[in-house]
């Protein structure tokens, strides 16, 4: 069946630190791939997306690149900030499906 | 605009108590959803309905129980709940785009539960 792998947490950094959270996936078919963001007390955000492979999601400064060769789509950004401070899922939707499969998060904290 | 919204915020009720958890959308989506998140652990899926209809249940005890009034509108009704029930609730929707993998999914803020 489908899965995801998230890089396990927490994650601590600098404010304006290189930002890396990796994610690989197992799946049939063509899945699409996404971030999704919750900060303390919320729901979850759709961060960015990508649907088909080489495909790149960005939005507010977070990149990720749907990488098929070698099962990823791991989430960058160049220079992090306080607010940045969250949970990050990766999530994949399988051709057909009405399920989303989660990673198990990663807890990310910016210190000033 | 991509925004799901669910009332109440927090809810606390006890093991006795009826109550419900409602969630709207006006995206002109098909497919709504329920999930169960519990604390530092992703969401679970608990009912998705499709065109009001309900779709997936994933085996979720009977003291849930989820309506689809119109296609904008989504209740989970809750009745002798446990403890062990209190979680976050979340709704979610997407546009229920055929035999599709792009159908992207958009949550709401969430209900707090807190079965006493």
């Amino acid at each position: 069946g489908n899965s995801v792998t998230q890089m396990e947490g927490p994650v601590t950094l600098s404010e304006e630190a290189f930002l890396t959270i990796n994610c690989t996936y197992t799946a049939t078919g063509y899945p699409s791939l996404f971030w999704y963001v919750q900060y303390p007390g919320e729901g979850l955000q759709l961060l960015l997306k990508a649907t088909k492979a080489d495909d790149k999601g960005s939005n507010k400064g977070f990149e990720a690149t749907y990488r098929k060769e070698t099962t990823s789509f791991h989430l960058e950004k160049g220079s992090v900030q306080v607010s940045d401070s969250a949970v990050y899922f990766c999530a994949l939707s399988g051709t057909g499906a009405q399920k989303l499969v989660f990673g198990q998060g990663t807890r990310l904290t910016i210190n000033p | 605009d991509t925004e799901v919204t669910q009332t109440p915020k927090h809810l606390v009720m006890g093991m006795t108590n009826k109550k419900s958890l409602k969630c709207e959308q006006h995206m002109g989506h098909r497919a709504m959803y329920w999930y169960k998140q519990k604390a530092k652990k992703p969401p679970e899926l608990m009912f998705v309905y499709s065109y009001e209809k309900l779709s997936i249940n994933e085996s979720v005890p009977s003291r849930f129980s989820p309506e689809c009034p119109n296609s904008s509108l989504l209740n989970l009704h809750l009745h002798a709940l446990q403890p062990e029930d209190s979680a976050l609730y979340l709704c979610a929707s997407s546009r229920q785009l055929a035999a599709s993998s792009t159908d992207t999914q958009y949550f709401g803020p969430g209900t707090r539960l807190t079965v006493l």
